[in-house]
């Protein structure tokens, strides 16, 4: 069971720019979570999805935010025309169920976006 | 609203000796509390949780958490330190059930630091 893998690790853009963060989700997981940290704060909830569904997109920002999870494939969270202040570690989590599973979640590495 | 307070930014203890990381909660429900480490530049790893029962959690590497429900506190602790303890470690809140419960609310983080 290889966990929730994100890529990259780490991603560089210039200020404009596009940035896409993928995840997949642990084998037999429906349920996926995107978190942002910021430097020097905890992780703060994003957006929640199941398969080709968004199911609560309220920590989002309003614009050039977007996520999705289709039927085929991993999550994507893209960032279009890239800031300063998106700079951040992005961690997906993954859970079997809607309430979280046992444990809560499980997540991936994250992503580590610098915005240049 | 949720809340998470983590009130010391750093810990420092020597190795060998008990420690402490503070964290209290503010949630409008039963809450289902968790403590996840955090190693650099690494993703979050589970220690443990807290759903109900015993107030006493025991969880992974020897750490332990106490509910404390008049105080609204879950404070992480193990009995005798070691250097590779040391990395930033957050608690989080969720409701157990109802709208949003899904929801991980995270405090900033406090970063333990065992000294040899």
């Amino acid at each position: 069971n290889a966990g929730v893998m994100q890529n990259p690790r780490h991603l560089v853009r210039r200020r404009g720019q596009e940035a896409r963060l993928r995840c997949s989700p642990m084998k037999g997981h429906s349920h996926v979570y995107w978190y942002r940290q910021l430097p020097e704060e905890g992780l703060k909830f994003m957006v929640y999805l199941q398969k080709e569904n968004i199911i609560d997109e309220s920590g989002m920002p309003k614009e050039r935010f977007s996520a999705e999870f289709p039927k085929e494939g991993p999550s994507i969270l893209r960032i279009q025309q890239v800031v300063r202040g998106d700079s951040a570690a992005y961690f997906c989590a993954s859970s079997s169920s809607g309430q979280g599973g046992f444990y809560g979640y499980t997540f991936g590495s994250g992503t580590r976006l610098t915005v240049v | 609203a949720q809340s998470v307070a983590q009130p010391e930014d750093q810990v420092k203890v020597a190795e060998g000796n008990p420690l402490t990381v503070k964290c209290t909660y503010s949630v409008s429900g039963n809450p289902y509390l968790f403590w996840y480490v955090q190693y650099p530049n690494r993703g979050l790893q589970f220690l443990l949780k807290y759903i109900t029962g015993d107030n006493l959690v025991k969880g992974s590497y020897g750490f332990e958490a106490e509910f404390n429900k008049s105080q609204t506190s879950f404070h992480l602790k193990k009995p005798s330190a070691l250097v590779s303890d040391s990395a930033l470690y957050f608690c989080a809140v969720r409701l157990l059930s109802g709208a949003g419960s899904y929801q991980l609310t995270f405090g900033k983080g406090t970063k333990l630091s065992v000294i040899p």
